[in-house]
């Protein structure tokens, strides 16, 4: 399997709910990032990582927490959401030197009811 | 502030009507600015980096150009499979922090 993948595809949960979502990256990358895409408004970078160690935390709420146990695996964990953090979440990977594009997953559509 | 903003926010054509995608932005430093295509329900896909303006790039009916303030992504005789949304990013000093413009959509009706 190649690229970036992320699952699941689709989560609904409710606001008392805990999930995770994850992603894998086969590309031999290692810097990976989590993003956040909001009908008709910019995508949001979340957190991005560099060879496992967390280098930016975009003012993000605690109620996300991410986790990356090695540098093709990143998680983001989920508690206590509310309604407007429905979106659709992107996990992306790159080299880390500057300029290299970003490879971007299909994204987990995250429903908060 | 850095921001980038993309023009118009959809874009209506005619098979084979050539057309001009825009991308403004007010960045201090530019370092990379990127084009990413983006289908419904996927995320988005790579397709250019320019690095200083009057660089241009080509792939199949895309050309991407580069000013001092502004890019455009131009589509010619585009057909129906190009329907997208078109996606502009600029790496402005931050180590891979992409700051992104809201997009395009383009829709070519056959």
């Amino acid at each position: 399997e190649t690229g970036v993948t992320q699952t699941p595809r689709h989560l609904v949960m409710g606001m008392t709910n805990k999930k995770s979502l994850k992603c894998e990256q086969h590309l031999g990358h290692n810097a990976m990032y989590w993003y956040k895409q909001s009908a008709k408004k910019p995508l949001e970078l979340m957190f991005v990582y560099n060879f496992k160690e967390q280098t930016e935390n975009n003012s993000v709420p605690s109620r996300f927490s991410p986790e990356c146990p090695n540098s093709s695996h990143l998680f983001l964990h989920l508690h206590t959401l509310q309604p407007e953090d429905s979106a659709l979440y992107l996990c992306a990977s790159s080299q880390d030197d500057l300029n290299s594009p970003l490879h971007f997953g299909n994204g987990t559509r995250l429903t908060v009811t | 502030e850095d921001q980038v903003t993309q023009s118009p926010e959809a874009l209506r054509l005619q098979e084979g009507e050539s057309s001009s995608l825009n991308c403004s932005y007010t960045v201090s430093g530019l370092r990379g600015l990127f084009w990413y295509r983006q289908d419904p329900g996927k995320g988005p896909e790579f397709l250019f980096t320019l690095y200083s303006a009057g660089e241009e790039k080509e792939k199949e009916r895309l050309k991407a150009t580069l000013t001092k303030k502004e890019s455009f992504l131009h589509i010619t005789a585009p057909k129906p499979e190009d329907s997208a949304t078109y996606l502009c990013a600029v790496q402005a000093g931050g180590y891979n922090k992409l700051i992104f413009g809201a997009g395009t959509r383009l829709a070519v009706h056959p």
